[in-house]
């Protein structure tokens, strides 16, 4: 089936490491995206990319990274530099406009918690 | 960027009552969409909307574009314990920092059985 996979669904890092979450979609999306979801906070973009090497910063880019290599990949990698990243992740794919009518497609999500 | 104005934050509803929330913005958008976020998921397209004035149902929710294309509503009947989770108003963007959607901060539904 169709559909976008994120892993892993729990992470546990310590202070000071880097962590990578990846993001896989077999939807053949030119578009993907990384939200951050805090509680009562709504989803937050951090990086988006509408197209294989190319990507663009969110609202809240600062202490994380991403790459595009592959279509069907978007990794995010959330850094030392970030301060506060004990949140719950969101990757989404969709088409790129104009094809794109508003839907996304979301994986199911990765929580990770900074001890 | 632009904001969404989603109300009510939270909802705490007996099984059985209809529910009412709303998205405001101070800009025009030209689609207005609502998503459902089920706990521990990712957020799925509940109706999307593309017309000024237009009413949609799904089954037992009902959503509205407003007139204006600054607002939109969405309505559930009869809710049952399955409607828990929260609600995304979202409307359709162009890029920038804020990307292709922007969303509401949601509308966080608890039922009662």
């Amino acid at each position: 089936d169709g559909g976008i996979t994120q892993s892993p669904k729990y992470l546990f890092r310590k202070e000071g490491q880097n962590v990578t979450l990846s993001c896989e979609q077999n939807l053949n999306h030119d578009a993907m995206y990384w939200y951050r979801q805090d509680p009562g906070q709504g989803l937050r973009l951090i990086y988006y990319s509408q197209i294989v090497n190319d990507f663009q910063k969110g609202d809240i880019a600062e202490g994380y990274s991403v790459s595009r290599e592959k279509k069907e990949s978007f990794p995010l990698t959330v850094t030392s530099a970030q301060k506060n990243p004990t949140a719950f992740y969101l990757c989404a794919s969709s088409h790129r406009l104009p094809a794109n009518t508003g839907e996304l497609f979301f994986g199911e999500g990765s929580r990770l918690t900074v001890l | 960027g632009q904001q969404l104005n989603q109300s009510p934050q939270s909802m705490f509803i007996q099984e059985g009552e209809d529910v009412s929330m709303n998205c405001t913005s101070s800009s025009i958008f030209n689609t207005w969409l609502w998503y459902k976020q089920d706990p521990g998921e990712g957020p799925v397209l509940l109706i999307a909307l593309y017309k000024a004035g237009e009413l949609t149902s799904n089954g037992r929710l009902t959503a509205q574009f407003g007139i204006t294309r600054k607002d939109s509503f969405l309505n559930i009947s009869a809710s049952i314990p399955s409607d828990v989770g929260i609600y995304f108003c979202a409307v359709q963007n162009y890029g920038g920092s804020q990307g292709n959607l922007i969303f509401g901060k949601g509308t966080k539904l608890s039922v009662k059985p």
